[in-house]
């Protein structure tokens, strides 16, 4: 139990252009989700967190115009990462937790890399 | 403001051996939980163990198990009968409302 999935597992585009990358929840209803981004060699770094049908909360320094959260559905969460530059590459990292399962435990979707050339 | 601290930027054992990876912590909240994960090459984040703070019995799974000292704050994980799978980053985080903090992590090598 407890399996979250993320899609494109890997990503190249072109500076400028917009990114969406999905998250969910295949076997649970997540009433929270998180969304990470991870360097290489580095810890994992919180960038916003989604409650069903509520706007994000967004961490500080990072740019909610940027990176748009959708959670949509208790099984679905997208990060659409608009006009992407070189710099937004990396790998980033969703995470829920939700109804039948501890409440305070997080459980993580494969990442997906990001590159923009 | 929570801290998690771990130490050991990357630790070695031979397999078949026990290593103890440590993880030290701040707060000031007296209910939060702690936990491991562990982030092979494939860098899917695993949960190895989890604990509840006002519990004072360790947590166990399997090979793996936690030392939990609250009033050193302190929460290290032993690996007994390491086997070349355990090879990864383990993180350390804690949680005392809905966000995670983790560690920095430590690289565990397992050699044959």
């Amino acid at each position: 139990g407890a399996v979250v999935s993320q899609h494109p597992s890997w990503v190249i585009c072109k500076s400028g252009t917009s990114v969406k990358i999905e998250c969910r929840s295949l076997d649970f209803q997540a009433t929270t989700m998180f969304w990470y981004r991870q360097f290489p060699k580095q810890s994992l770094m919180l960038m916003a967190t989604s409650n069903e049908g509520s706007k994000a909360t967004y961490e500080q320094g990072v740019e909610k115009d940027k990176f748009l959260i959708n959670h949509a559905s208790l099984t679905l969460s997208t990060l659409t990462v608009t006009s992407a530059h070189p710099e937004d590459s990396s790998f980033y990292i969703c995470s829920a937790r939700g109804i039948g399962l501890y409440t305070d435990t997080q459980y993580f979707g494969p990442g997906t890399r990001l590159t923009v050339l | 403001a929570q801290t998690v601290t771990q130490s050991q930027p990357e630790m070695s054992v031979q397999e078949a051996e026990t290593v103890t990876l440590s993880c030290t912590y701040d707060t000031s909240e007296s209910d939060y939980y702690l936990f491991w994960y562990k982030q092979p090459p494939s860098r899917q984040m695993i949960l190895v163990i989890r604990q509840e703070a006002y519990k004072q019995q360790n947590a166990t799974e399997n090979r793996f198990s936690v030392n939990f000292q609250k009033a050193a704050k302190s929460f290290s994980l032993k690996i007994s009968d390491s086997q070349l799978g355990d090879a990864a980053m383990y993180f350390c985080a804690f949680c005392a409302g809905y966000a995670l903090n983790f560690g920095k992590g430590t690289s565990l090598l397992v050699t044959p």
